[in-house]
């Protein structure tokens, strides 16, 4: 099983969008609509922020939302704040009955 | 407030085995899909195994399939994860995590237990 496809780093300005990408194939992101995004601070355990690809658990602010177009995934971060700096990763259900994750998105708040 | 504190980890030679706990509170255990997920030293994050809240249905990553077996015992909300043939790129921290009620989606996380394995 490979891992999804991440861009490594991305950075953005204070107020600014941005937007991570998160490719995998037919086997597991285009199969089915459960795509999950989880925040990951240094030292911390990670954060599930979105799940079934676009939903988004309570608690977690509005100012992220997840999309989906064949077998990619993306996750937006709206208003981008210092504290959103941290490591995001995609992950998928698959056609294999287990989950993979991708690699792994280094935010950086300029 | 959901708990989960893992334990059994440490240091252990390649070729040699470890039996990792979970031991979680806080909600109703037995009604939830659980899961492993590591992370090795610096690295991203690794999906591992799962198991059903009845325990009848499992569920590993390729990289461990043959050598982790994932069990639970809801009699005492502990969750269990036994690895043999350990190699060297096994060593990661380890994570005992909750399913999200049924979204394939990982909820809450224990603080993760570290698994060495070197020799």
């Amino acid at each position: 099983q490979s891992a999804l496809t991440q861009a490594a780093s991305v950075s953005g300005s204070p107020g600014q969008s941005i937007t991570i990408s998160c490719t995998g194939t037919s086997s597991d992101v285009g199969s089915y609509n459960l795509v999950s995004w989880y925040q990951q601070h240094p030292g911390n355990a990670p954060k599930v922020m979105i799940y079934e690809d676009i939903k988004r658990p309570s608690g977690v602010s509005n100012r992220f939302s997840g999309s989906k177009s064949g077998n990619t995934a993306s996750l937006t971060i709206s208003g981008l704040q210092a504290e959103d700096e941290a490591d995001y990763y995609c992950c998928s259900f698959t056609r294999s009955r287990n989950w993979v994750f991708g690699g792994g998105t280094k935010v950086t708040v300029l | 407030e959901v708990h989960l504190v893992e334990s059994g980890g440490g240091l252990v030679q390649p070729g040699g085995s470890l039996r990792l706990s979970c031991s979680a509170s806080g909600f109703t255990f037995d009604y939830y899909t659980m899961h492993w997920v590591r992370q090795a030293p610096g690295k991203g994050l690794e999906y591992v195994s799962s198991i059903s809240g009845g325990g009848g249905t499992t569920y590993y990553a390729d990289s461990v399939k043959g050598r982790f077996t994932i069990s639970r015992d809801n009699s005492k909300n502990t969750l269990f994860l036994q690895m043999s043939g350990l190699r060297t790129e096994d060593t990661a921290l380890f994570y005992c995590v909750k399913d999200l009620s049924g979204t394939h989606a990982f909820d809450s996380w224990g603080q993760g237990i570290l698994v060495t394995v070197s020799s």
